[in-house]
């Protein structure tokens, strides 16, 4: 069984579409996040979701929006994309309380033309 | 605020050489610090983790140790092999209000047989 799982792992589309990217965790922890990595591997937190409720939002457009339905899923859903936002999106889960270790999905890598 | 900072890459080495590559923080409080790999195509993973002065983070013949004196957690490994060949990173969190895992630039590592 895979810890943290991302739908899709590929994801190719043209500017101004509107598109999600789903992930799913198994472990039971209680906080998930998203980052993305560009093309230098350099990793940016973007959010942070504990027990369903938004805890970091750093400086990213309001075109991202994540939502958690329960505490195992944290999707981001992105509006009217842009061509800088190509880059390799990761999920993570933590347990709170755990040394701060957190679990990493496989990535998805989104590709705008 | 928190920060980390990595050896510049790329690192190439051939096999069984040994490996450093150094890491060197700023936090406020007592951070928890990190060694995550990442494997070509594959999300992150934990290698390795200290969560206090001196203690020593090991795992799969790599080796840390937490330096509060002189705010490092260099990564080192005796004798390197073709499969170690990824991008590392060093991380910290240190929790409270800054509740999150902050990274390193990431290093890339390439050994040839």
């Amino acid at each position: 069984d895979t810890a943290v799982s991302q739908t899709p792992k590929y994801l190719v589309t043209q500017m101004g579409n509107d598109k999600s990217i789903k992930c799913e965790q198994n472990l039971g922890h209680d906080t998930m996040y998203w980052y993305k990595q560009d093309s230098k591997k350099f990793l940016k937190i973007m959010f942070s979701y504990n027990n369903k409720e938004l805890i970091i939002n750093e400086t990213v457009p309001n075109r991202f929006s994540p939502k958690s339905p329960d505490k195992a899923h944290l999707n981001l859903h992105i509006n009217s994309l842009e061509l800088g936002d190509s880059a390799v999106y990761f999920c993570a889960c933590e347990l709170s309380g755990s040394s701060y270790e957190q679990y990493f999905g496989p990535g998805t890598r989104l590709t705008v033309t | 605020g928190n920060s980390v900072t990595q050896m510049e890459g790329p690192v190439t080495l051939s096999e069984e050489a040994f490996l450093t590559i150094n890491c060197t923080y700023t936090a406020t409080g007592y951070p928890s610090l990190f060694w995550y790999v990442q494997y070509p195509g594959e999300g992150l993973q934990l290698l390795l983790k200290a969560t206090k002065a001196d203690d020593k983070g090991s795992n799969k013949g790599f080796e840390a140790t937490y330096r509060k004196e002189t705010t490092s957690f260099h990564l080192e490994k005796g004798s390197v092999q073709v499969s170690d060949s990824a991008v590392y990173f060093c991380a910290l969190n240190s929790g409270g209000s800054n509740y999150k895992l902050t990274f390193g630039k990431g290093t890339l590592l390439t050994v040839n047989p």
